[in-house]
C-alpha cells in the first residue's frame, strides 16, 4: 500500500487567495483526520470523519475552513480566504476502525501565506 | 480544559544508554495513550498504545508506562542508538474516541 497520500506537498500563496489541500486514505480504512502543526500550537485536530461522515468538527478555527469527504478514498480541506496565520504543515492521517487505533499520517502538506 | 505536557527541552544522551521521556495530562482521564515518533519533514508514526486499565507495554527496545493515579505516562527506549534521535509526540485520547490530543513533544538526540 502507498499509505496516506497529499497534494500539494508545498504551496505557497498570497493573503487572500483560496487554497484547497488533498487527502488520499488507506485503502478499507474509514476514519480520516485532518491535522495542522505550528511550532506554537504544536499538532492540532481540525476535524474527523467516519465513512464519509464528518463527526467533530470542533477544532477547525473558524468559517474560513471548510473540508469535505465526497467518497472513501478522496478528502479536501479548503480555506478561503487564506491569512498569513493559515501558514503550518497540515496533515491528514487515517485509521481502521475495525483493526486498531493507531493513526497512519501523510507526509504533510506545507502552506506558506504571504 | 485538558491539558498535555511534554519536556520541551531537547534530551541529549550517549548512544547505548536508556532514553526516558515524560508526558503529563492534567484536567482528564484518558481511555488510553499513544506515543508517535516525528522525524523532520515527515508525519507522525506510531509507535505504541496502552490503555487506561494497563501499567506497562513493551515493543522490542520500548517501555510505555501509564499511572492514572499520577495521570503520567512515561516512555523509555533502551540500548538507544543514534537512529532513535527524533521527536516523540505524547498523545492521550480525548476520550473513548479516536481523537486523540497530542502534546508539543520532546526531541531526542542520540550521541554515537
Amino acid at each position: 500500500d502507498a499509505g496516506v497520500i497529499q497534494s500539494p506537498r508545498h504551496e505557497v500563496t498570497e493573503m487572500g487567495q483560496e487554497v484547497t489541500l488533498r487527502c488520499k486514505p488507506i485503502s478499507g480504512h474509514d476514519y480520516l483526520f485532518w491535522y495542522r502543526q505550528t511550532m506554537m500550537r504544536g499538532l492540532e485536530l481540525l476535524i474527523y470523519f467516519n465513512n464519509n461522515v464528518p463527526i467533530d468538527d470542533s477544532g477547525m478555527p473558524e468559517d474560513r475552513f471548510s473540508a469535505k469527504m465526497p467518497n472513501a478514498s478522496f478528502s479536501t480541506l479548503k480555506i478561503q480566504p487564506s491569512e498569513p496565520r493559515d501558514s503550518a504543515v497540515y496533515f491528514c492521517a487515517s485509521l481502521n476502525g475495525a483493526s486498531a487505533y493507531e493513526q497512519y499520517f501523510g507526509p504533510g502538506t506545507r502552506l506558506t501565506v504571504t | 480544559s485538558q491539558k498535555i505536557e511534554q519536556n520541551s527541552e531537547a534530551l541529549n544522551i550517549q548512544e547505548g544508554k536508556t532514553a526516558t521521556l515524560t508526558c503529563n495530562y492534567t484536567n482528564y482521564s484518558p481511555a488510553y495513550l499513544q506515543w508517535y515518533r516525528q522525524d523532520p519533514g515527515r508525519g507522525p508514526v506510531f509507535l505504541l498504545l496502552i490503555r487506561e486499565n494497563e501499567k506497562e507495554k513493551r515493543k522490542e527496545r520500548l517501555k510505555v508506562t501509564f499511572d492514572t493515579t499520577l495521570k503520567q505516562s512515561l516512555f523509555h527506549i533502551t540500548a538507544s542508538q543514534p537512529a532513535d534521535s527524533a521527536t516523540y509526540l505524547c498523545a492521550p485520547s480525548m476520550d473513548s474516541s479516536y481523537k486523540l490530543i497530542f502534546g508539543s513533544g520532546t526531541r531526542l538526540l542520540v550521541r554515537p
